[in-house]
């Protein structure tokens, strides 16, 4: 079952704009992480979070994790037209070993 | 890299028929692989966990019987979606699990399955 809920569903923004994606949780997590899937592709592996961190950056990447609050955001800076997607949040829970629950995903669509 | 092969990337079938899609891990060995369906606009759905040289461990309200999981070896695994129909028709898609500090899955590109 789906543990995640993203927000929002859709995002359309002009390039140069900065995206926020949002995803909570229900479960006591062990890491998350984000994906990013083109249409009709397979999931590209973002960034990894870790329980114990609240920050982490990768190129114009921004995740934040808040585990009081069981939600994560993920920032994209700078949009490209090229980071049209959907975008998936999936939870490692603590008690689950490795496996991923995904979130519902967020739409971006980014305007040339 | 790891890098996670399925073949075929799309299939056609009637129904009635059945359909085998692989998923291969080229690069690494995966002791664990992950099978997920996605439905049009939806998430990802995981469907089954295959383990190298036992049974697959199936969510719950996924029919095993209807799709069989065969993990032969540590890079290939195989769903067969058993007397197909028209609801089955969906993205399939697989991972591998790369062991490490944070057992990492790798997906696969994803099989499109439509069944007339």
């Amino acid at each position: 079952s789906q543990q995640g809920e993203e927000d929002p569903q859709a995002l359309s923004i002009q390039e140069g704009e900065n995206a926020t994606m949002n995803c909570s949780y229900k479960t006591s997590i062990n890491n998350l992480q984000w994906y990013r899937q083109n249409s009709g592709r397979g999931l590209v592996h973002l960034i990894l979070i870790r329980s114990n961190e609240r920050e982490k950056h990768s190129g114009r990447l921004r995740v934040t994790l808040d585990t009081s609050k069981k939600s994560s955001s993920l920032l994209i800076t700078a949009s490209r037209a090229a980071d049209t997607a959907s975008y998936f949040c999936a939870t490692v829970e603590e008690t689950s070993g490795s496996r991923l629950t995904f979130g519902e995903g967020t739409q971006l669509t980014v305007n040339p | 890299g790891a890098v996670v092969s399925q073949h075929p990337s799309w299939v056609i079938c009637k129904s009635g028929t059945s359909v085998k899609i692989e998923c291969r891990s080229l690069d690494f060995q995966a002791t664990t692989m992950f099978w997920y369906r996605q439905f049009p606009k939806q998430s990802l759905m995981l469907m089954a966990t295959s383990n190298e040289g036992s049974k697959a461990t199936y969510e719950q309200g996924v029919e095993k019987d209807k799709f069989l999981i065969n993990h032969a070896s540590l890079t290939l695994s195989t769903l067969t979606v058993t007397s197909a129909h028209p609801e089955d028709s969906s993205f399939y898609i697989c991972s591998g699990e790369k062991t490490g500090a944070y057992n990492e899955q790798f997906f696969g590109p994803g099989t499109r399955l439509t069944v007339l």
